[in-house]
């Protein structure tokens, strides 16, 4: 099964707001409310963003927000901040099969 | 806080095993509320989950690499275990050990990661 689809990057500059796509198929993305986000900062450990599509874990930022139509997923970042200048993954439950598959990742940039 | 962290040889050899442990602090692998994971990222390439564990020695693996792969738990050590077989060049990649939280059996996220350790499998 193909990875999930992500723009390569995106950017934005100070106190703008920029969204995240994750395509994928009626397999994963679309029959699962089961999304999650994750920022990563190179060289150290990924940080759950985001979960179930859109629940927040406890001390992440409400300026990060998820949502999903069809089999599309989206992560929201408002008020652009320049330590939100990371790269982003999408996850999705994928089916008993596949399990888990991945986007390939987005470079955000705040200029 | 919970802390993972891998560790292993940084160079393998084509066709040996490859071989890692993640440590875990701050928290249990005996805690029958998570499982725990391997997950890799080629270099310029995305995330792939690799297969997770539980406490009791239950696995489950991604298909595209089953046939090579075993997790394995040790939870006197609070550490779980990687091992790849029969590696290729393919195989180079950042390795990351992560806390898995299912939902009825279904992958619902990662709460915990190491910071990742770089595997070359090079002659």
């Amino acid at each position: 099964q193909s990875a999930l689809t992500q723009p390569a990057s995106v950017s934005g500059s100070p106190g703008q707001s920029i969204t995240i796509s994750c395509t994928g198929t009626s397999s994963d993305v679309g029959s699962y409310n089961l999304v999650s986000w994750y920022q990563h900062h190179p060289g150290k450990a990924p940080k759950l963003m985001i979960y179930e599509v859109s629940k927040r874990p406890s001390g992440v930022s409400n300026r990060f927000s998820g949502s999903k139509s069809g089999n599309t997923a989206s992560l929201t970042i408002s008020g652009l901040q320049a330590e939100d200048e990371a790269d982003y993954y999408c996850c999705s439950y994928a089916g008993s099969s596949t399990f888990g598959i991945f986007g390939g990742g987005t470079k955000l940039t705040v200029l | 806080q919970v802390q993972l962290q891998e560790s292993g040889p940084g160079l393998v050899k084509p066709s040996e095993t490859l071989s890692l442990t993640c440590t875990v602090s701050g928290g249990s692998v005996s805690s029958g509320t998570y499982y725990w994971s391997w997950i890799r990222q080629p270099p310029g390439k995305g995330l792939e989950w690799i297969g997770y564990v539980y406490y009791s020695g239950s696995t489950n693996y991604n298909p595209s690499l089953k046939s090579r792969v075993t997790i394995s738990v040790d939870t006197s050590k609070n550490q779980f275990s990687l091992k790849l077989s029969s590696v290729t060049a393919a195989d180079t990649a950042v390795y990351y050990c992560a806390r898995l939280v299912l939902w009825f059996g279904e992958l619902n996220f990662f709460d915990y990661w190491g910071q990742g350790t770089l595997v070359t499998v090079s002659s």
